[in-house]
């Protein structure tokens, strides 16, 4: 039991382009999701927190007009970088939570941007 | 700001002796805490959980935490090389509702 995918597994995508992940808890219902993101050689940073139904919130420092967010129902969340740039590359991670302490991690997305 | 410091490594321990991966954090509030194992490439996957002072053993695995000391510690008992992995600890404030602070992680290497 709780499982989470994350779609697509990888992507590279143009600089200026837009893409979207999504993060579906596949065996329950997440109240809550977040999302990660992890450069090279660092550890997971806390990007933002959705629950379904309410705008995300975001961590300081993250742009909440650049990566969009979106809590749809209790097994999606979508996370779409906008405008994105070869800075932006890097592992996206999302996890689930059904109101415990304990989140589902999803296997990630690598976006590259050229 | 809330920080969860961990030693990099690499910790090189031969196989089948024990594994020890320490961990302080800095917020007192803090409620939950979390060791995942990362391996290259992959996202993390939880290991043990523990939320109260003292041991938590699971397997091969002991989680310790000691929130006067604000210390995190996970011992891996007749370590395996499969095991070679970057643990990360992580820290809650508190429910279902906050996300995880990680620390950089410590690379265990399990020398066959």
């Amino acid at each position: 039991g709780a499982v989470v995918s994350q779609h697509p597994s990888w992507v590279i995508c143009k600089s200026g382009t837009s893409v979207k992940i999504e993060c579906r808890s596949l065996d329950f219902q997440a109240t809550t999701m977040f999302w990660y993101r992890q450069f090279p050689k660092q550890s997971l940073m806390l990007m933002a927190t959705s629950n379904e139904g309410s705008k995300a919130t975001y961590e300081q420092g993250v742009e909440k007009d650049k990566f969009l967010i979106n809590h749809a129902s209790l097994t999606l969340s979508t996370l779409t970088v906008t405008s994105a740039h070869p800075e932006d590359s890097s592992f996206y991670i999302c996890s689930a939570s059904a109101g415990g302490y304990e989140q589902y991690f999803g296997p990630g997305t690598r976006l590259t941007v050229t | 700001q809330k920080e969860v410091e961990q030693n990099s490594g690499p910790l090189s321990v031969p196989e089948g002796a024990i594994a020890s991966l320490n961990c302080t954090y800095s917020d007192r509030g803090s409620q939950s805490f979390f060791w995942y194992r990362q391996y290259s490439g992959k996202s993390p996957e939880l290991i043990m959980s523990i939320y109260s002072n003292g041991d938590k053993e699971d397997g091969r695995f002991t989680a310790q935490l000691n929130k006067a000391s604000q210390y995190v510690s996970l011992l891996i008992r007749d370590s395996q090389p499969s095991d070679s992995a970057t643990y990360l600890c992580a820290v809650k404030p508190g429910g279902g509702a906050d996300g995880l602070t990680f620390g950089k992680g410590t690379h265990l290497i399990i020398q066959p």
